[in-house]
C-alpha cells in the first residue's frame, strides 16, 4: 500500500536560517508527490508537486523540494526561513493505481520559526 | 472565483443527531472529496466523487453519506452523530487526472457531545 512518513512532529528553526521538513514515501511504481501547508484555522494550501522531470521542484513562497528516488524522499526546503512560515506542513502521495485521484497524507510536521 | 466553500464553520451536535456539511466549488472540477483531520493522524479520506452521480468510499466512510447531484456541490451527511466524529472536516476539489493538485475549503469544526 502507498504511504508517506513525516518523521518529525515539529521542526524549530531561527528566522533567516535554512529549513528542511522531511518526507519519505513508499509506493508501487513512480510516485506523484505533493506538499501542502496549513496555517492556523485555515484549509490546506498547495505548495508544490513532483510528477516527473527535474528532481528539484520549486513552489510557492520560496519553497522547494528535492525528489530523491534512491532514498525514497521528498524533503521540503527553504534557504531562509521567515516567522510567517510557521505552520503545519503535510506531504502527500497519489494513491495507486493512478486512475483514482485519491491522496494519502502524512501526519504533518509543525514548523516553528523563531525571531 | 470563490474556490471551495464550506458551511457551517463551526457546529455542535448532540449524540444521535444528524446534519449535513455543505461543500461547493465554482472551478468546474470533476473530482471532489471529503477528509477529516484529527491530531496526530493527518488527513483521512471519507468519501470522494469523480463526477456528478458517481461517489465512492474512502478510508473511513462509516457513519457518513454523500451524494453528487451536480458538479458544483458535494454535501456530507452525518447520519447519527457520535463523539468519535468530533473532528475538523475539509472538502477538496480538483480537475480529474492524477497530476493535478487538490484545492481545499476552509474547514468545518464539528463537536459531538
Amino acid at each position: 500500500a502507498q504511504s508517506v512518513a513525516q518523521p518529525e512532529d515539529q521542526v524549530n528553526v531561527a528566522e533567516g536560517n535554512p529549513l528542511t521538513v522531511k518526507c519519505t514515501y513508499s509506493v508501487s511504481g513512480n510516485p506523484y508527490l505533493f506538499w501542502y501547508v496549513q496555517y492556523p484555522n485555515r484549509g490546506l494550501q498547495f505548495l508544490l508537486k513532483y510528477i516527473t522531470g527535474d528532481n528539484l521542484v520549486k513552489g510557492s513562497y520560496g519553497f522547494e523540494a528535492e525528489f530523491n528516488k534512491s532514498q525514497t524522499s521528498f524533503h521540503l526546503k527553504k534557504p531562509s526561513a521567515l516567522v510567517s512560515d510557521s505552520a503545519l506542513y503535510f506531504c502527500a502521495v497519489r494513491d495507486f493505481p493512478y486512475n483514482t485521484d485519491k491522496l494519502i497524507f502524512g501526519t504533518g510536521t509543525r514548523l516553528q520559526v523563531f525571531p | 472565483n470563490a474556490g471551495v466553500t464550506q458551511t457551517p464553520k463551526f457546529q455542535v451536535l448532540k449524540t444521535g443527531q444528524s446534519m449535513t456539511l455543505q461543500c461547493a466549488q465554482d472551478m468546474n472540477h470533476e473530482y471532489m472529496s471529503w477528509y477529516r483531520q484529527d491530531p496526530g493522524m493527518g488527513l483521512r479520506l471519507i468519501h470522494y466523487s469523480v463526477g456528478a452521480g458517481i461517489t465512492d468510499q474512502g478510508e473511513v466512510p462509516n457513519g457518513y453519506n454523500v451524494s453528487r447531484s451536480t458538479t458544483e456541490d458535494f454535501p456530507l451527511r452525518l447520519l447519527s452523530a457520535a463523539p468519535s466524529q468530533t473532528s475538523v472536516y475539509f472538502c477538496a476539489s480538483s480537475y480529474a487526472g492524477t497530476r493535478h493538485e487538490q484545492y481545499f475549503g476552509p474547514g468545518t469544526r464539528l463537536t459531538v457531545t
